[in-house]
């Protein structure tokens, strides 16, 4: 499978926990983007990669989400103590240069 | 800032028939791109189409359409002959610079289709 590749697909933690979920893009592009999404909303802009640099952060991501690309391909995001408001779909995207965005599976974040 | 409209929660359509689903959007820039993912209850996005700003004629992929009104600020999805798996949740989404930027989504449209 060439596509996005998310991991894990569902996780369940207890509110409190760290959690860190990984992205593998499609291999030749260069740009990697997390999104968030809750029920009965469209997806929010989280964070954006261009090779290994993080170029943009959204307000959204407050100080207990850190998100990294250390080499350019794969991605991590974590998310410190988490909370209940945390639970949502986590979607990765990765796009080439000039055309349009391609999505992974999603990891479904629940916080008890 | 840019924002996208859907005010369509659900649509239902009987199969083969079609379907429009709409989409309003508001922005200030001059060059943008406009998308329509489809979202199956797993979850993932799924690319349908994209419309850039400057261009002059629709975009067709299969039986996906988009019917663009730059002046209404519109870009509708026309979905032709649906079919039992066109069930889904459907996203309307924008960027700047016609695509090459982060996406703005509208909340979306559930669509289910019946025998």
């Amino acid at each position: 499978d060439t596509g996005v590749s998310q991991d894990p697909r569902h996780k369940i933690t207890k509110r409190g926990q760290n959690v860190t979920f990984r992205c593998d893009p499609i291999s030749e592009h260069n740009r990697l983007y997390w999104y968030r999404q809750t029920l009965g909303q469209g997806p929010e802009f989280l964070t954006y990669f261009q090779n290994e640099a993080q170029l943009e952060k959204s307000r959204l991501l407050s100080d207990r989400f850190s998100a990294e690309r250390p080499k350019g391909s794969f991605s991590t995001l974590e998310i410190q103590r988490t909370e209940q408001g945390d639970s949502a779909m986590y979607l990765c995207a990765s796009s080439p240069r000039l055309q349009g965005t391609f999505f992974g599976q999603g990891t479904r974040l629940t916080v008890v | 800032a840019q924002k996208i409209t859907q005010t369509q929660p659900g649509m239902f359509v009987q199969e083969k028939e079609a379907v429009t689903l709409d989409c309003t959007y508001d922005t200030s820039d001059q060059s943008y791109g406009l998308f329509w993912y489809k979202q199956p209850s797993s979850g993932e996005m799924i690319f349908l189409i994209y419309q850039g700003s400057y261009d002059e004629q629709n975009a067709t992929e299969g039986r996906y359409s988009l019917n663009f009104q730059k002046a209404r600020k519109s870009a509708n999805l026309v979905i032709s002959a649906s079919q039992l798996g066109d069930s889904a949740m459907y996203v309307c989404a924008m960027t700047q610079n016609s695509g090459y930027s982060t996406l703005t989504f509208g909340k979306g449209t559930m669509l289910l289709v019946s025998p």
